[in-house]
Order: structure tokens, then C-alpha cells, then sequence
């Protein structure tokens, strides 16, 4: 099975900084890699797909870069409803998550 | 609009039996794969299981391999999840997810049903 392990655990920022979310899988997966936003009480929301491609309806903002073992997740300038828990999934094979980034107010 | 609505979820007791269902409008079902997807209190998310387009191909976590069964009825827009022998570490709230396209993550979700096992 595919580990990923996702760093930090939890990011203090505040609105209008950047945040970079890494993630880093156990053995190659390609770009076979996803970005999902979860805020409490809500299911998750897709936000990239493939590495580096956005869904639809997602702001600009978010962007997702890497390929292999290593990925990031950048939002460039954090707006208030940005707060959440974000997951990593890959689907190389089987289909495994991350154990998430809070990103938090400061 | 892409509407997923889980039902079946409830209390019940280790090694009893549950089914959920979800069913899906918005979109022409039968066209994409769709999956289970769990997450205990306070824990992430977990992979259950998968199912292709025509429910002929399915996948299951180890953890659930030979107690839950995934099906799908194309007809109803509707996708099951059997869960049989329950224990105390599958008790999760149990979401529905439609795949982008095959293989690809999961573009829509629903709000999910929640399963509790406990004596």
C-alpha cells in the first residue's frame, strides 16, 4: 500500500498569506495525485486533480504542483473561508489519502 | 445539479449486517464509476470500495475485503454498499463519491450516512 504523508499537521497563517501544503508518497505515483478541502460538518471538496489541474469551479488561487513522491498544494493569498482541513489522494494504486493539513487561523 | 443522498445508516450491533444506499440525480449514472468512502470521528478519510460504470469491475480496502459487497443499480441511479459482520472499528459516517472519469478522484460527494457498531 501507498503511504502519503502530509506536512504539517497543522499551519497557522492569516488571510492574505500563502500556504504551502506538502505531501509525500511512500513510492511513485506519477501524477496520479488529488487535492481534496474538507470544512467541519461538510464532505470533502475536489480541488486538484492529476497534480496540477484544477477542478471545475475552483479559484485561482489554488494550485498544485509535483510529480513522483512529491507534491504540494499552494494557495496563493488565503481568504477566510480557505480555513479547512486539506487531504492528499493518490490512485496509483489502490487509491490511498493522506492523513490531512488544518490549515488554521492565527 | 449533482445530488448524491446516502441513506441506510444506523446503530447496530458487532458482527450484525447494514445496507446503504445512495442515489444519485443530476448526471447519467450509469456513464461513471462511483465509490464508498468513510471517515471515523475525528479521523480522516478512508478508501472503502469502487465500482465501475457497469458495476462489473469493483475494488475493496483490506479492511473490509469478504464482509462488504459494492453493487449498483444503473436503472434506479442508485449505488449500494452491503456491510455484513460489522465491528466496533468500522463504525464512520460513510460517503457516496462520483468519479470524474474513470480511475480519476472524486468530483462530487455526498453528505453522508453515519454507521455506528456498538453493543
Amino acid at each position: 500500500e501507498i503511504v502519503l504523508t502530509q506536512s504539517p499537521a497543522t499551519l497557522s497563517l492569516s488571510p492574505g498569506e500563502r500556504a504551502t501544503l506538502s505531501c509525500r508518497a511512500s513510492q511513485s505515483v506519477s501524477s496520479n495525485l488529488a487535492w481534496y478541502q474538507q470544512k467541519p460538518g461538510q464532505a470533502p471538496r475536489l480541488l486538484i486533480y492529476d497534480a496540477s489541474n484544477r477542478a471545475t469551479g475552483i479559484p485561482a488561487r489554488f494550485s498544485g504542483s509535483g510529480s513522483g513522491t512529491d507534491f504540494t498544494l499552494t494557495i496563493s493569498s488565503l481568504e477566510p473561508e480557505d480555513f479547512a482541513v486539506y487531504y492528499c489522494q493518490q490512485r496509483s494504486n489502490w487509491w490511498t489519502f493522506g492523513q490531512g493539513t488544518k490549515v488554521e487561523i492565527k | 445539479e449533482v445530488q448524491l443522498l446516502e441513506s441506510g445508516g444506523g446503530l447496530v450491533q458487532p458482527g450484525g449486517s447494514l445496507r446503504l444506499s445512495c442515489a444519485a440525480s443530476g448526471f447519467t449514472f450509469s456513464n461513471y464509476g462511483m465509490s464508498w468512502v468513510r471517515q471515523a470521528p475525528g479521523k480522516g478519510l478512508e478508501g472503502v470500495s469502487i465500482i465501475s460504470d457497469s458495476g462489473h469491475t469493483t475494488y475493496y480496502a483490506d479492511s473490509v475485503k469478504g464482509r462488504f459487497t459494492i453493487s449498483r443499480d444503473n436503472s434506479k441511479n442508485t449505488l449500494y454498499l452491503q456491510m455484513n459482520s460489522l465491528r466496533a472499528e468500522d463504525t464512520a459516517l460513510y460517503y457516496c463519491a462520483k468519479a470524474l472519469a474513470p480511475g480519476r478522484p472524486f468530483d462530487y460527494w455526498g453528505q453522508g450516512a453515519l454507521v455506528t457498531v456498538s453493543s
